[in-house]
């Protein structure tokens, strides 16, 4: 167990709807990653948040969104969803922003859009 | 082309071989090295992390980065049937809001 919590694990929705992940970093981590994971791309850094800062931007859609809040959990919001959204979600924490070797995945969360 | 490139296998061996998984990469910027294991339906996990060039040995694991041939490598001794996963490599140039670069993944099945 890595410590960071993702909810929810699995979510099923239709296309053109909007659902938020959630996700909480270990005890004392101030960075949260998000990142999707699909079958024909691989994993593919999303976008980095470090102390309620955006930090860092990747292959992130504009239908896409992320926030950190005070309390350091983080959320992210996907809208207008597309059949090809549909991927597994996961979220990563590390203690700062700095060092890539002290990044811990949560669990996932499995999105299907039908 | 790519920025990292990586077998996606699979790769199958038998129990107590050495098992060799490699990654090419582009971007001479990229300066850490890592390896993550992943189980089925699970999180990646970080097995190894390298800065720069050279070794690093951790229990039956080694990680081995050449910059000069853009070209890093895992090798797993005695390996077991525990350690069938997909291995996952992973790179970044560092230097905060880095982006961290992930190759396509190799699963590896290792026979009893």
């Amino acid at each position: 167990d890595s410590g960071v919590t993702q909810t929810p694990k699995h979510l099923i929705t239709a296309t053109g709807q909007r659902v938020t992940l959630r996700c909480s970093p270990r005890s004392g981590d101030l960075s949260v990653y998000w990142y999707q994971q699909s079958l024909d791309q691989g994993l593919q850094f999303l976008i980095q948040y470090y102390n309620g800062e955006e930090r860092a931007k990747g292959n992130i859609l504009e239908r896409f969104s992320a926030q950190q809040f005070p309390d350091l959990h983080s959320e992210l919001n996907l809208s207008s969803l597309e059949l090809g959204d549909s991927a597994l979600y996961f979220c990563a924490s590390s203690p700062d922003s700095w060092f890539a070797d002290t990044q811990y995945f949560g669990p996932g969360t499995r999105l299907t859009v039908l | 082309q790519k920025e990292v490139e990586q077998d996606p296998g699979p790769l199958s061996v038998p129990e107590g071989a050495i098992v060799s998984l490699n990654c090419t990469y582009s971007n001479s910027a990229f300066q850490y090295f890592m390896w993550y294991r992943q189980y089925s339906r699970k999180g990646p996990e970080l097995l190894m992390y390298t800065y720069s060039s050279g070794n690093k040995e951790d229990g039956r694991f080694t990680a081995q980065v050449d910059k000069s041939s853009k070209y890093i490598s895992l090798f797993i001794r005695d390996s077991q049937p525990s350690d069938s996963a997909t291995y996952l490599c992973a790179m970044s140039a560092g230097t905060g809001g880095f982006k961290t670069i992930f190759g396509a993944g190799t699963r590896l099945f290792v026979k009893a």
